[in-house]
């Protein structure tokens, strides 16, 4: 089946740091990468959606200058927070599509990461 | 606009059966997913409906009608490991997922 990991899985920064997080497809070819915010007993909210080798489509309300996305190959999309403040704590969670396989149009999860900002 | 709707909260008993309902409305519609979500976990695809009727796969079934923008996720013999959140989620025209806010099972003894 098709495995998309994430790196790291927890990270604690202190207030105005900045925090990269890696996502990778490992056994195909995401031709778009989608990465989540999911704040505690709430549901997924999408953040932005990259397509490889073009610039990132962010939701309404994400700051694209405080969230960097870049998705410079087929398999590895990173999230950088930039200037974190406690308020960008969250659960971060990146799922990936290809085209090649079974189900198209079926986004695969990656583990998540935990993002704690002191 | 579009939106998604699904229960916040159900409670079932081990061993039993229960249906998790979603309705939507979407620009356009290419498919219906349900997934797991664990707490603290990244979520799980469970199934995938594009066609009316209902799909089996083990212990759980999904069902869609198309025409009634509708969908269930049926879960039997229940376990307790079956606590979860449940998500419901529509392909729309841009092959964009819509989610539903989640609705949490919890399995009692």
């Amino acid at each position: 089946g098709a495995v998309v990991s994430q790196h790291p899985s927890w990270v604690i920064c202190k207030s105005g740091t900045s925090v990269k997080i890696e996502c990778r497809s490992l056994d195909f070819q995401a031709t778009t990468m989608f990465w989540y915010r999911q704040f505690p007993k709430q549901s997924l909210m999408l953040m932005a959606t990259s397509n490889e080798g073009s610039k990132a489509t962010y939701e309404q309300g994400v700051e694209k200058d405080k969230f960097l996305i870049n998705h410079a190959s087929l398999t590895l999309s990173t999230l950088t927070v930039t200037s974190a403040h406690p308020e960008d704590s969250s659960f971060y969670i990146c799922s990936a599509r290809g085209g090649q396989v079974d189900w198209v149009y079926e986004q695969y999860f990656g583990p998540g990461t935990r993002l704690t900002v002191t | 606009g579009q939106n998604i709707d699904q229960p916040t909260e159900m409670t079932a008993t081990e061993g039993a059966i229960v249906q998790i309902n979603c309705t939507y409305q979407t620009s356009g519609f290419n498919g219906l997913f349900w997934y797991q979500q664990h707490a603290g976990e990244a979520p799980t695809f469970l199934s995938y409906n594009v066609l009316d009727g209902l799909e089996e796969k083990g212990r759980f079934s999904s069902f869609l009608s198309r025409s009634k923008g509708y969908s269930y996720l049926l879960l039997k013999e229940l376990q307790m490991k079956d606590s979860a959140s449940y998500l419901c989620a529509a392909l729309d025209s841009n092959y964009q997922l819509i989610w539903g806010a989640g609705t949490k099972l919890i399995i009692k003894p």
